[in-house]
């Protein structure tokens, strides 16, 4: 079956413009997540979203962050007035519920802010 | 003090070898253990996971954790060149859902 998917696969984009990155989960998966993974670094939690609660907002590094999800389809997470240090690979992932369900990682967006 | 720890590598072992990847973690409250395998370049890909102390085998994977030190490893037997990737560790809050990553550990094995 298919996969988590995202789009797009690359973006360059000039510092203060804005971005939207989107993610396409696992047919049937409620859960979704959104990371970053800088450079040679681990993974950093942004957001969670659990079918239609509240998300979990906890790992979004300024206000300059924002994503959004549909029902428990797709989610897009938009990023304002890009800086430098926005890029990073952005990497969503799902699972079929929230605890003890094993997360599947898309292939990610690679973002660079010039 | 980062939450989830890992040696940041490169640890190199030669083909055939026994590779092992430690990970320690600070939050007394974590509840499950997960080890995901990451070629340059891509996601992810989840190895193995665990939630209760002791060992878990999986082929040639065997997870090991220890709540009381607050430690998990991983184990690969017959390491082969394919297996040269990045390893991280990722940890689970009882309360929580996201996964909190350790820096990964860069592993080589050499023919």
């Amino acid at each position: 079956g298919a996969g988590v998917s995202q789009s797009p696969s690359n973006k360059v984009t000039e510092k203060g413009k804005d971005v939207e990155l989107r993610c396409d989960p696992i047919s049937g998966h409620t859960a979704l997540y959104w990371y970053r993974q800088r450079l040679g670094q681990g993974l950093e939690f942004l957001i969670y979203f659990q079918g239609n609660s509240a998300p979990d907002k906890s790992g979004l590094p300024s206000d300059r962050f924002s994503a959004e999800r549909t029902g428990e389809s797709v989610s897009t997470l938009t990023i304002q007035r890009t800086q430098q240090e926005d890029s990073a690979v952005y990497l969503c992932a799902s699972s079929l519920g929230a605890a003890y369900y094993e997360q599947y990682f898309g292939p990610g967006t690679r973002l660079t802010v010039t | 003090q980062k939450e989830v720890e890992q040696n940041s590598g490169p640890l190199s072992v030669p083909e055939g070898a026994i590779a092992s990847l430690n990970c320690t973690y600070s939050d007394r409250g974590s509840q499950s253990f997960f080890w995901y395998r990451q070629y340059s370049g891509k996601s992810p890909e989840l190895i193995m996971f665990i939630y209760s102390n002791g060992d878990k085998e999986d082929g040639r994977f065997t997870a090991q954790l220890n709540k009381a030190s607050q430690y998990v490893s991983l184990l690969i037997r017959d390491s082969q060149p394919s297996d040269s990737a990045t390893y991280l560790c990722a940890v689970r809050l009882e309360a929580g859902n996201m996964l909190t990553f350790g820096g990964g550990t860069r592993l080589m094995v050499k023919p």
